[in-house]
């Protein structure tokens, strides 16, 4: 069974311009959620979706976002970028319900100059 | 909102029983408790996830006390492979609360 898939898997912006993530999670896998992970903060919860809809959101801002399609596969998208937004940033899918954990993908390492 | 605490970094041999805690004040509930382990440049790995008293599985032993107010990661006769960074995580009705990690280093 193949793992969950993020693309791309570096990435340099310049600030002000805006990024797109995408993540694929394990087959039949329905919930995804993302997350951000720095040195100084920490692994910090972003969102999560189930079923296209978003379910929870972390104490991040606007420019933060994320959509998530039929097939379960889910975007995030950071617009007018910061140079405090390079992180690494993780995507991690499940079925719903705490009974199963969180499958990890290798995360997308965006660097914003 | 529950806040998650752990010790920044803890040393060991090889062959040893590690013990882990993550403090959780505030935890509800209804709310889980999972270790994760993490390696440079990769996602953090699913160990073991509890509710209450003590879970085991092939790699390790979650054990929460009655109050919940924090639990312990034991991982038995650890190796060199085990070097990493483990967090536990508290996971709410409607956020996911991680912990602020501990680097595991294991000596020969």
């Amino acid at each position: 069974k193949a793992g969950v898939t993020q693309t791309p898997r570096y990435l340099i912006k310049t600030r002000g311009q805006q990024v797109t993530l995408s993540c694929s999670p394990i087959s039949g896998h329905r919930s995804v959620s993302w997350y951000q992970q720095t040195p100084g903060q920490g692994l910090q919860f972003l969102f999560e979706y189930f079923s296209e809809t978003q379910r929870n959101k972390g104490n991040f801002p606007g420019r933060f976002s994320g959509r998530q399609f039929s097939n379960s596969r889910s975007e995030m998208n950071v617009s007018t970028l910061e140079l405090g937004d390079s992180a690494l940033y993780l995507c991690a899918s499940s079925e719903p319900g705490h009974n199963y954990g969180y499958t990890f993908g290798s995360g997308t390492r965006l660097t914003v100059v | 909102l529950a806040k998650t605490t752990q010790p920044i970094s803890m040393d060991s041999y090889e062959g040893q029983e590690v013990n882990i805690t993550c403090s959780h004040n505030n935890i509800a509930t209804n709310d889980y408790i999972t270790w994760y382990q993490q390696f440079p440049s990769q996602g953090p790995r699913f160990i073991i996830q509890g509710y209450k008293t003590k879970v085991t599985n092939e790699v390790a032993s979650l054990f929460i006390p009655a109050d919940r107010k924090s639990s312990t990661l034991s991982l038995p006769r650890v190796s060199l492979s085990d070097t990493a960074v483990y967090y536990c995580l508290v996971t709410t009705t409607d956020k996911l609360i991680f912990g602020t990690g501990t680097r595991l280093q294991v000596f020969p």
